[in-house]
């Protein structure tokens, strides 16, 4: 099956520092990415659509210069947390759409997320 | 109002138990939706996907889908102890690939 891989899965920083997460598309190819913020108990918010070779689309209400969203290639997007502070601490996680796939919008697969936290 | 309304539980059933999983939209647009199983610090896994009104069955699982009613369920028959997890409904409107819209998830533990 799909394979998408995210890392870090674990990382702490910080205050004030940057932190880059990676997702990838191991197996398929994926011009679109999506990245979503999980608190504790609480849902997945989509944060932003990542689309490679343009600009990302930012969900209302997130700061697009706080989080910068790099798609560069076809297999890969990464978010970078610039100036982190610990209201940032969370759990990131990334999911790419299959090019090959379907009508169904089904075809996103989820990286196993980013647990990061600022101290 | 929140797009999509799922209670968050938590819920807690014995084994063998039938369990019940429910969501609530707001948004007519949507047309696709979806049930992820979460385990502890993971990302979310497919569980079922649906877009038309009606039931669907996969195994133990079955989806339910009420357009009408802007309703959605999850029955997981036979509940076993590795089912505990977080159980997300999430929703896409057509042409948007990928993009989902989740519920709040509730956490189900199913005690042996």
């Amino acid at each position: 099956g799909a394979v998408v891989s995210q890392h870090p899965s674990r990382v702490i920083c910080k205050s004030g520092t940057s932190v880059k997460i990676e997702c990838r598309s191991l197996d398929f190819q994926a011009t679109t990415m999506f990245w979503y913020r999980q608190f504790p108990k609480k849902s997945l918010m989509l944060m932003a659509t990542s689309n490679e070779g343009s600009k990302a689309t930012y969900e209302q209400g997130v700061e697009k210069d706080k989080f910068l969203i790099n798609h560069a290639s076809l297999t890969l997007s990464t978010l970078t947390v610039t100036s982190a502070h610990p209201e940032d601490s969370s759990f990131y996680i990334c999911s790419a759409r299959d090019d090959g796939g379907g009508p169904i919008n089904t075809e996103a697969f989820f990286g196993q997320g980013t647990r990061l936290t600022v101290v | 109002q929140k797009e999509v309304e799922q209670d968050p539980g938590p819920l807690s059933v014995p084994e063998g138990a039938i369990v019940s999983l429910n969501c609530t939209y707001s948004n007519s647009a949507f047309q696709y939706f979806m049930w992820y199983r979460q385990y502890s610090r993971k990302g979310p896994e497919l569980l079922m996907y649906t877009y038309s009104s009606g039931n669907k069955e996969d195994g133990r699982f079955t989806a339910q889908v009420d357009k009408s009613s802007k309703y959605i369920s999850l029955f997981i028959r036979d509940s076993q102890p590795s089912d505990s997890a977080t159980y997300l409904c999430a929703m896409s409107v057509y042409n948007q690939g990928g993009k989902l819209i989740f519920g709040q998830g509730t956490e189900l533990s199913v005690k042996p």
